[in-house]
């Protein structure tokens, strides 16, 4: 099992591209969520699905969209970029039990700026 | 206002010295606090879930606990392996789906 994978590792934008961070799971599980972290403040929820088919927004969802695009795959999208979303993005997933509070489990997470 | 704050920001030990890190919260309805470990330029990497005040759990060099309030963890005679940021989560107050996390408690054990 490879757990959680991310692509790209790395990525360097021009403020006003677009781009694409995939994230895949191998664990059947239902819930899947991004993350950005920056220095200092932890980790902050961006957009959540709590099973396919669904999608809702976190604490800082300005700025980006997601899609669910099968039970495997969730997708971070920057339509527009600026210098305030240069972060390293966490994807993670759980199973998504009803009524517990189940354990996350991250990728490596895909370090982007945006000069 | 759910809020989760860590504390010390940082620590710094010597190889053998014992310490804690604190991990203090207010949500209302507590549904599980979260251990994570966190290596530099590294996913964050799942230690231990405490559902209930009292609760602890074990894992080597590590020990986490919980009250209604907070929770620790203890980290007894650390190597320099142990080396990382610690951080925390609970779920948002009236949920499980979303975790709010804390800052992180950056931890260098030297030897």
């Amino acid at each position: 099992n490879a757990g959680v994978t991310q692509t790209p590792k790395f990525q360097v934008l021009k403020t006003g591209q677009s781009m694409t961070l995939q994230c895949a799971q191998d664990m059947n599980h239902n819930s899947m969520y991004w993350y950005r972290q920056d220095p200092g403040m932890g980790l902050r929820l961006i957009y959540y699905s709590a099973s396919e088919g669904t999608t809702d927004k976190g604490e800082v969802p300005n700025g980006y969209n997601v899609s669910r695009l099968n039970k495997r795959e969730f997708s971070l999208r920057l339509e527009s970029a600026a210098p305030s979303q240069t972060s390293v993005y966490f994807c993670a997933s759980k199973r998504g039990l009803a009524g517990l509070t189940d354990t996350q489990y991250f990728g490596p997470g895909t370090r982007l700026t945006v000069l | 206002e759910d809020q989760v704050t860590q504390s010390p920001e940082a620590l710094r030990l010597q190889e053998g010295e014992s310490s804690s890190l604190n991990c203090s919260y207010t949500v209302s309805g507590l549904r599980g606090l979260f251990w994570y470990r966190q290596d530099p330029g590294k996913g964050p990497e799942f230690l231990f879930t405490l559902y209930s005040a009292g609760e602890e759990k074990e894992k080597e060099r590590l020990k986490a606990t919980l009250t209604k309030k907070e929770s620790f963890l203890h980290i007894t005679a650390p190597k320099p392996e142990d080396s990382a940021t610690y951080l925390c989560a609970v779920p948002f107050s009236g949920g499980y789906n979303k975790l709010i996390f804390g800052a992180g408690t950056r931890l260098a054990v030297h030897p």
